[in-house]
Order: C-alpha cells, then sequence, then structure tokens
C-alpha cells in the first residue's frame, strides 16, 4: 500500500463546475500536508497548505481529516486553466525534511 | 517566475560524459533537494541537504554526486549515467529542513536525456 494514495482519474469536468478530490495517507504520525499543481512538463507549484482548521482561498477550499488520515481539495467554478494534475503531498514527522507524494489526480476542464 | 533556478534547462549527454546540473535560490532558505521525475510520475527525492550538509541520501546511485557550495547553491554532478536515469532533475528549496515539514518550493527542471 503507497503512503499516500490518490485516484489518478482523469477527471473530466465542464467549466464552472465544482470538482473534489481526496487523498488518503497511511502514517498517523503524519505533521504536515499540501496540495500541489503540476502542469504538463513543468514543475510542482505550491497550491496549498492544508490545515487541520480547513482553508480556502478563492475557488479552492482544502480539508484536513486526522482522524480518517484523509485531506481533500475543492476547486468551485473549474477554469480552462485549472487542467493540470494535482498532487498530494504529505510531511512525515521528524526532522527530516522529507515530503512523501501522492500519485497525483489529474484534472481536464472542457469547454 | 520560479524563485529556484536550474541551469540548464535541457541537457543530452552519452554515456561516458561528465556533467553538472547547477540550482540557485535567493530566498535564505537552508534546506535544498534533489528530485527525479520520469513521466506520469511523482517526483522522487534523491538528496536534502540541510544547513549545507547532506542530512538524506535515498541509496541513490553513485554516479549521482550532489555538492552544496554554500547555503545558495546546490549541484549535482553526473558521471557515467545510464539511459534509464533520462528524466526531469528537479531542485527544490525550503526554509528549513528540520522540524515540522514547510513546503518546498521548485525550480523548472532539467530535462536530462542519455543517449
Amino acid at each position: 500500500r503507497k503512503e499516500v494514495e490518490q485516484d489518478p482519474g482523469p477527471f473530466n469536468v465542464p467549466e464552472g463546475a465544482t470538482v473534489a478530490f481526496n487523498c488518503t495517507y497511511s502514517n498517523s504520525a503524519s505533521q504536515s500536508f499540501f496540495w500541489y499543481r503540476q502542469d504538463c512538463r513543468k514543475e510542482p507549484k505550491l497550491l496549498m497548505s492544508v490545515y487541520s482548521s480547513g482553508n480556502e482561498d478563492g475557488r479552492f477550499t482544502a480539508q484536513l481529516n486526522r482522524a480518517s488520515q484523509y485531506i481533500s481539495l475543492l476547486i468551485r467554478d473549474s477554469k480552462l486553466s485549472d487542467s493540470a494534475t494535482y498532487l498530494c503531498v504529505v510531511g512525515r514527522s521528524g526532522n527530516t525534511g522529507k515530503l512523501i507524494f501522492g500519485q497525483g489526480t489529474t484534472l481536464q476542464v472542457k469547454p | 517566475d520560479t524563485e529556484v533556478t536550474q541551469t540548464p534547462k535541457h541537457l543530452v549527454m552519452g554515456m561516458t560524459n561528465k556533467k553538472s546540473l547547477k540550482c540557485e535560490q535567493h530566498m535564505g532558505h537552508r534546506a535544498m533537494y534533489w528530485y527525479k521525475q520520469k513521466a506520469k510520475k511523482p517526483p522522487e527525492l534523491m538528496f536534502v541537504y540541510s544547513y549545507e550538509k547532506l542530512s538524506i541520501n535515498e541509496s541513490v546511485p553513485s554516479r549521482f554526486s550532489p555538492e552544496c557550495p554554500n547555503s545558495s547553491l546546490l549541484n549535482l554532478h553526473l558521471h557515467a549515467l545510464q539511459p534509464e536515469d533520462s528524466a526531469l532533475y528537479l531542485c527544490a528549496s525550503s526554509l528549513t529542513g528540520t522540524g515540522v515539514n514547510q513546503p518546498q518550493h521548485f525550480g523548472d527542471g532539467t530535462r536530462l536525456s542519455i543517449l
């Protein structure tokens, strides 16, 4: 079983749709959580950190459920430019600086 | 524009060549990372430098040799690579490499092809 699991998709949605991605992690001692976005042949870019209280940045909302060990990302009012691969990333506990990446979920927003 | 700069953007080399990849950041970050990424896969961690000291080597073959000359610079020296080493090599940095993991900021990568 992978330490961080995501549904690879692809998720094909029309413009304006709301789409949600989930991610589960297996290490209960994990302490930090992030969503990254990666466009084709580009580098991963930090989309948002995920906090226990949940956080929102414009059309994007991230939630963390420590009890169930899952993280979610909600995108409202999808734009064509949201088409990308979304990587769920978890930081292990301890002084390592090591991040564990999920396989990524591909989103295609269509006109 | 990314705040982590990598050069070169593209590199083609033969299996007997020696080359180096370079990475630079001026954000005052004290942790720097090398990742390898194959198509349709997530980045795989290779090395972590924390305060200019190598803190993690993910059992990377010795044909890859990292170097951190100072807190802003990170190099990856390549020698006698194999065709399967062809990939996107990503450098990243974060504020520190200790305590609670912080987000990492990636450069735009070097696309490496081994002939």
